[in-house]
């Protein structure tokens, strides 16, 4: 069945440092793809999504790139802060069939950022 | 604005006993999303409300779940009888617009715990 993926289920890193989160999806006909943050007892939050037809997105201080020869799609945040540890989810939206919305998660992956 | 709510934040229950999930989505969403983590697995879609009829509830895991959204507002999702499995957040989450490229936000969540 279709599936999205993560590598990597833990992250430490040092803060200042750029932090990469890496996610694999196994359904070629993806066509929208978001990174959620999740903080400890609160809900997913967005925070950054990207198109088929793009292969890079930026925001402030966070990067998403597409790699859509090979499945796989990246979070980069740059100068990662304390307040960025958290759980990141990537997800996939709407590829195709009746129902829009429909949001397929991955694992997750924990991000910890040291002082 | 409020956010997404949802009540309660937490639930612990018998096995075989009933329980109530509420989520009030952000006033004037049409779209609300029902999903779940179970420990250590990912974020699974449940079911989709447009206003008060079901858009797909593909997600629902069986016939012990029942959710509603009665005058197209706030939502309920009932498990009956509760099984150990059930154990897990439940998240819901809305959206003003259908469609494949629309920001879902996210409630806290529920923690349930059947015992």
């Amino acid at each position: 069945g279709e599936s999205v993926g993560l590598h990597l289920p833990t992250l430490s890193v040092q803060e200042g440092d750029n932090s990469i989160i890496n996610c694999a999806y196994s359904n070629s006909a993806s066509d929208y793809f978001i990174w959620y943050k999740q903080e400890s007892g609160k809900g997913p939050q967005f925070i950054i999504d990207i198109r088929s037809n793009m292969d890079k997105r930026q925001g402030q201080r966070v990067t998403v790139l597409l790699n859509k020869t090979v499945k796989h799609l990246s979070l980069q945040i740059a100068a990662t802060q304390p307040g960025d540890s958290a759980v990141y989810f990537c997800a996939e939206n709407g590829a195709g069939g009746t129902s829009y919305g429909k949001l397929t998660f991955g694992q997750g992956t924990i991000l910890t950022v040291h002082p | 604005e409020a956010g997404v709510t949802q009540f309660p934040s937490h639930s612990v229950i018998e096995k075989g006993q009933t329980v109530t999930l509420r989520c009030d989505p952000i006033s004037g969403h049409d779209n609300l999303y029902w999903y779940r983590r179970v420990m250590g697995k990912e974020i699974k879609f449940l079911l989709h409300f447009v206003k008060e009829s079901k858009q797909d509830e593909s997600g629902m895991p069986n016939n012990r779940f029942l959710a509603e959204r009665t005058g197209g507002t706030y939502s309920t999702l009932k498990v009956q009888p509760a099984e150990l499995e059930d154990s897990g957040v439940y998240f819901c989450a809305s959206s003003p617009l259908a469609g494949a490229y629309n920001e879902q936000f996210f409630g806290p969540g529920t923690r349930l715990t059947v015992l």
